[in-house]
């Protein structure tokens, strides 16, 4: 099956700083890969993806950035601020649809100090 | 994206009792999953729920420890038996729309002592 390993498990960065959080995939069908940020108490959002026919994606200051030949995928935050401040997980899928179930990483606690 | 709506939202049960864990969505979706996410720890798939079938379990879960219900295309119940204080966790709902990803109910947070 399907094994997402993701790094760092912390990070703490300077409020206006960058932050990137990376992950690796194994299974080379998997086309799908969701990004989501959970804060404390609630469930998991998702906060940009991307599909395995692109490169790169950007939401304003986040952007999603794939190596499908190296198998592996990072989160990028600029110009972060303390709101910033969560765990994030990274999730492959084998389809681009939305009836296959998500392998997640392990986690990234997100910490930005003002 | 869909909305989901998740009941309860969180409970302190009794060891040896059970916790049945409601999902309702805006939309008919063809699957819901349920996820465990224990104390500080990543997201694992439980299940996978399918209306007008049994539901299809991942390795380690079982139904008889976990049963689901799937009664038609927007609600889904997960069931927590014979409760343990290992079983304390949070308990996660999710269906995936095309185009749009896969949403997250807020989740039900379970103490068992």
């Amino acid at each position: 099956g399907e094994n997402v390993e993701q790094h760092p498990s912390t990070l703490s960065v300077q409020e206006g700083d960058s932050a990137v959080i990376k992950c690796t995939y194994s299974d080379s069908a998997s086309n799908y890969f969701p990004w989501y940020k959970q804060e404390l108490g609630k469930g998991p959002q998702l906060i940009i993806d991307i599909r395995s026919n692109v490169g790169e994606k950007k939401d304003q200051r986040i952007a999603v950035t794939l190596n499908k030949t190296a198998k592996h995928f990072s989160l990028h935050i600029t110009e972060t601020q303390p709101e910033d401040s969560a765990v994030y997980f990274c999730a492959a899928s084998a389809s681009g649809g939305s009836n296959y179930k998500l392998t997640f990483g392990k986690g990234t606690l997100l910490t930005v100090n003002p | 994206s869909a909305v989901i709506s998740q009941k309860p939202s969180r409970d302190i049960c009794q060891r040896g009792t059970s916790l049945t864990i409601q999902c309702q969505v805006d939309s008919q979706v063809t699957m819901m999953f349920w996820y465990r996410q224990q104390p500080g720890q990543s997201l694992t798939l439980i299940a996978t729920a399918n209306q007008g079938s049994e539901a299809t379990y991942e390795s380690g879960f079982v139904i008889d420890k976990f049963p689901i219900s799937r009664p038609n295309l927007t609600f889904s119940t997960l069931t927590v038996s014979n409760m343990s204080p290992e079983d304390s966790s949070i308990y996660l709902c999710s269906v995936g729309v095309a185009d749009y990803g896969y949403t997250f109910g807020s989740g039900t947070r379970l103490t068992v002592v």
